[in-house]
């Protein structure tokens, strides 16, 4: 059981290029999500997914699309990268009746 | 507006002492569900302790409580016997109705502890 995954760890881009960070959970969850964390900003969300067949945006979607795959996995793409993107992504998830938010390990990406 | 409150960017503790870190939150809804997260220099996100709305007790999960004071709108954690590896980023995070899993988080700023032994 390895609860969220997330690939890759680490990640350089150079402007412009395109990239889809891949997540993953085992736990059988509906619900999974996109955050972003920058210094001093906390974590702020940019899309996020209800339930299978369903996504929605957050507080920061430009510039990011989103697929659900399927239930387990949940990709974020950024379609062409800028430097404002350089952050550390969190990918989670969270079951219907859970009160407790599953965080995958982050990945670390920076926009050159 | 901001839905979660940190005002401590950070927060200094000596070992073995019990710490306050404070969040207020501001929400119309009746039903919603507050958390508190540790994330350590090694970057993940922990889980720490959950308070519901109608929930009557504060929330205890061993060292940390919640100090839930509803018509402050506040959710103070607390850390008793502080330990070296309690230093840490921490957030306050926010589900609004309603409190099923499809909710997001709102998370806040958030404070950074720092244990002194």
């Amino acid at each position: 059981n390895a609860g969220v995954t997330q690939t890759p760890k680490f990640q350089v881009l150079k402007t412009g290029q395109s990239m889809t960070l891949q997540c993953a959970q085992d736990m059988n969850h509906n619900s999974m999500y996109w955050y972003r964390q920058d210094p001093g900003m906390g974590l702020r969300l940019i899309y996020y997914s209800a339930s299978e067949g369903t996504t929605d945006k957050g507080e920061v979607p430009n510039g990011y699309n989103v697929s659900r795959l399927n239930k387990r996995e949940f990709s974020l793409r950024l379609e062409s990268a800028a430097p404002s993107q350089t952050s550390v992504y969190f990918c989670a998830s969270t079951g219907a009746y859970y009160n407790e938010q599953f965080f995958g390990p982050g990945t670390r990406l920076t926009v050159l | 507006a901001q839905k979660i409150t940190q005002t401590q960017p950070g927060m200094f503790v000596q070992e073995k002492e019990a710490v306050t870190l404070d969040c207020t939150y501001d929400t119309s809804d009746q039903s919603y569900g507050l958390f508190w997260y540790k994330q350590p220099s090694s970057g993940e996100m922990i889980f720490l302790i959950y308070q519901g709305s109608y929930d009557e007790q504060n929330a205890t999960e061993g060292r940390y409580s919640l100090n839930f004071q509803k018509a402050r709108k506040s959710a103070n954690l607390v850390i008793s016997a502080s330990q070296l590896g309690d230093s840490a980023m921490y957030f306050c995070a926010m589900r609004e109705r309603p409190v099923s899993g499809n909710t997001p988080l709102v998370f806040g700023k958030g404070t950074r502890l720092s244990v002194i032994a």
